[in-house]
């Protein structure tokens, strides 16, 4: 099992405020890194898929980046908003293992107007 | 709708019993993947499916099995059932290359 960690595990702030989670992983065998997001009743949403050391990805007022020699990937969220309330799922792949994904316990981010 | 299907949503049933969680993937989408989710717990990767071949192998119990059918449907067999295998089991599918898409996930509780 590889071991994927995420911190904060929780995280409150006002809306507007912008905020960052934290997402590490085994540095050796990399394949990809793909984060998710995930509403309460739902089911997780897809975000980015990383592949490439430096990677940067954005989407609207969420922006991720990826470093796979240190083992870490950073998910931004500029100007947060109430329905950006979620947990932050981030998946690591390596090559060795087969080509599923190991999921790190999220970063759940409520937002209060 | 994410384009993968799985039922039930809700199961209930009994210690000892054994229950089959039904999933079809994405049209397109040759890979499957289960996960289970208990309390407190992420998801924990079971098992993955493609093209109707066993890939790859999680923490998946032996009372477990799944397979995969030429239609690309999946089924997820759980035997035995205990107290503890109580929790959310989501079916995903992708493509290459792509994210997941998950289904809507399936509650099973044991009693």
């Amino acid at each position: 099992i590889l071991n994927v960690e995420q911190s904060p595990q929780s995280l409150h702030v006002q809306e507007g405020d912008s905020t960052n989670f934290t997402c590490s992983f085994p540095s050796s065998n990399f394949y990809a890194l793909h984060w998710y997001r995930w509403e309460t009743a739902k089911s997780p949403e897809a975000l980015f898929v990383m592949t490439l050391n430096g990677d940067e990805k954005k989407k609207g007022r969420i922006s991720a980046t990826l470093n796979t020699k240190e083992g870490y990937s950073y998910l931004y969220i500029k100007g947060s908003q109430p329905e950006d309330s979620a947990t932050y799922l981030c998946a690591f792949k390596d090559s060795n293992s087969g080509y599923a994904l190991n999921f790190g316990k999220g970063t759940s981010l409520l937002v209060t107007p | 709708d994410s384009g993968v299907t799985q039922t039930p949503k809700h199961l209930i049933t009994a210690t000892g019993q054994r229950v089959t969680l039904r999933c079809s993937p994405r049209s397109g989408d040759l890979s499957v993947y289960w996960y289970q989710q208990s309390l407190d717990q992420g998801l924990q990767f079971l098992i993955q499916y493609y093209n109707g071949e066993e890939r790859a192998k999680g923490n998946i119990l032996e009372r477990f099995s799944a397979q995969q059918f030429p239609d690309l449907h999946s089924e997820l067999n759980l035997s035995s059932l205990e107290l503890g295998d109580s929790a959310l089991y989501f079916c995903a599918s992708s493509g290459t290359g792509s994210g997941y898409t998950f289904g809507s996930g399936t509650r099973l509780t044991v009693v």
